[in-house]
């Protein structure tokens, strides 16, 4: 049992380049989220899923696109990718009904130069 | 009326000493209030949660204290230990609406517990 798991775990990308991340998990959760992690700034969420082939803008939207085809994908995706968005990128996931638990994966730290 | 305010940024404990972390909101629908831990390099995981219907909660040397009417929330870490350290998040969860789906996060707390 995996849990969530993020790819690539670092990119450096160069500005205006296009790159998408990818978060896979195991336990079949209905919702889940992409955020980026900035020091100082907590977590704030760019995108989230509510079940397969749904997705609804969160805090920071803008200059990003996301798509969940498969339920247990969701893809978080930099069109033309801006200094303003090195981060550290989390995808979380949880069940729709019981415990209200967020699992994360490890993080995906982007660089954009 | 959607922040979570905690406080401090950061934070130097002795080793057996007492962390405690606070966090404010003002919006008195939120309904669920937990705290996350994350070591580096790592994603956040859940260490201990509340309900607004409770004004404490107790899981080993981690305590939750709830004040409803002042509408404040706190983590106090006893006999702190280096293991400990890591970044805490709060944050709280709105149960109306789209907010259902979201957790409101707090910006941190680097703890850093000393030998």
């Amino acid at each position: 049992n995996a849990g969530v798991t993020q790819t690539p775990k670092f990119r450096v990308l160069k500005t205006g380049q296009s790159m998408t991340l990818l978060c896979a998990q195991d336990m079949n959760h209905e919702y889940m989220y992409w955020y980026r992690q900035d020091p100082g700034m907590g977590l704030r969420l760019i995108h989230y899923s509510v079940g397969e082939g749904t997705t609804a803008k969160g805090e920071v939207p803008d200059g990003y696109n996301v798509s969940r085809l498969k339920k247990q994908n969701f893809l978080l995706g930099l069109e033309s990718a801006a200094p303003s968005q090195t981060s550290v990128y989390f995808c979380a996931s949880r069940l729709l009904s019981g415990a209200n638990v967020l699992t994360f994966g490890a993080g995906s730290r982007l660089t954009v130069l | 009326q959607q922040q979570v305010k905690q406080s401090p940024q950061s934070l130097i404990v002795q080793k057996g000493g007492i962390s405690i972390i606070n966090c404010a909101y003002e919006n008195t629908a939120f309904d669920y209030f937990p705290w996350y831990q994350q070591f580096p390099g790592k994603g956040p995981a859940l260490l201990i949660a509340i309900r607004p219907d409770v004004s404490e909660k107790k899981e080993g040397r981690f305590t939750i204290s709830f004040n409803k009417s002042a509408k404040q929330f706190s983590l106090h870490i006893m006999d702190s230990q280096p293991g400990d350290s890591a970044t805490y998040f709060c944050a709280a969860k709105n149960p109306l609406g789209d907010s259902n789906y979201q957790l409101i996060w707090g910006a941190g707390t680097k703890l850093i517990i000393k030998p």
